[in-house]
């Protein structure tokens, strides 16, 4: 299973280009990666999934190195809406069902 | 289109008692899980299901039982309540067809559960 490590917590101000950066050392060859954003007393919703270089969806982008080892998370322009705990989860066809959250990281944007 | 539906949204329970928190999908997922988060803390899985008539074990899984009789339902049986399992419980689904990691997490609104 691919441990996620990712920082406890982010600030920024409105406007901002965001980077949250996650690292899975162990991520297996078939494993995708996904994130995920949650707003408090709500389930976690999901942003964006990847598998190899760069991703890009409405709200968010995507940025995989070619070890795969990390991935960047960028949210562009941040609002104050973007406060929320965000998680990044790795797993594949090689992986069990066995889908465990890192810790995740809390984003706080100020006005 | 209701996707993944929990009820109760709230339950107090006294020390001792159980209770099934109940998690239903219309989306025709084959994998549905049960996580639970702490506050302020992250969601730890408790049991999942590939399909109906399989489960296992996810990290935290002392206390509760689980089932899967149809593709649509996994309930979530609470044995015999205690203060540790105050938490909110959030169920999941996502489609399965072998490359389910392409499908993301469909989650529920989380029951909200207090144990006196």
């Amino acid at each position: 299973l691919a441990k996620t490590t990712q920082p406890i917590s982010m600030d920024s101000y409105e406007g901002q280009e965001v980077n949250i950066t996650c690292s899975h050392n162990n991520i297996a060859t078939n494993d995708y990666i996904t994130w995920y954003q949650q707003f408090p007393s709500q389930g976690p919703r999901f942003i964006i999934q990847g598998y190899k270089t760069k991703v890009t969806n409405e709200v968010a982008s995507l940025f995989i190195p070619a070890d795969r080892k990390s991935s960047t998370l960028s949210l562009p322009r941040v609002s104050l809406s973007d406060t929320a705990v965000y998680y990044c989860l790795v797993g594949g066809m090689d992986s069990s069902y066995k889908l465990i959250f890192g810790s995740g990281t809390r984003l706080l944007v100020r006005p | 289109n209701a996707g993944v539906t929990q009820t109760p949204k709230f339950q107090v329970l006294k020390t001792g008692q159980s209770m099934t928190l109940q998690c239903a999908q219309d989306m025709n997922h084959e994998y549905m899980s049960w996580y639970r988060q702490d506050p302020g803390m992250g969601l730890r899985l408790i049991h999942y299901s590939v399909g109906a008539g399989i489960t296992d074990q996810g990290e935290v899984p002392n206390g509760y039982n689980v089932s899967r009789s149809t593709t649509e339902d996994f309930p979530l049986r609470l044995l015999s309540a205690a203060p540790s399992q105050t938490s909110v419980y959030f169920c999941a689904s996502s489609y399965s067809s072998g490359t389910f990691y392409n499908s993301p997490l469909h989650f529920g609104n989380g029951t909200r559960l207090t144990v006196t």
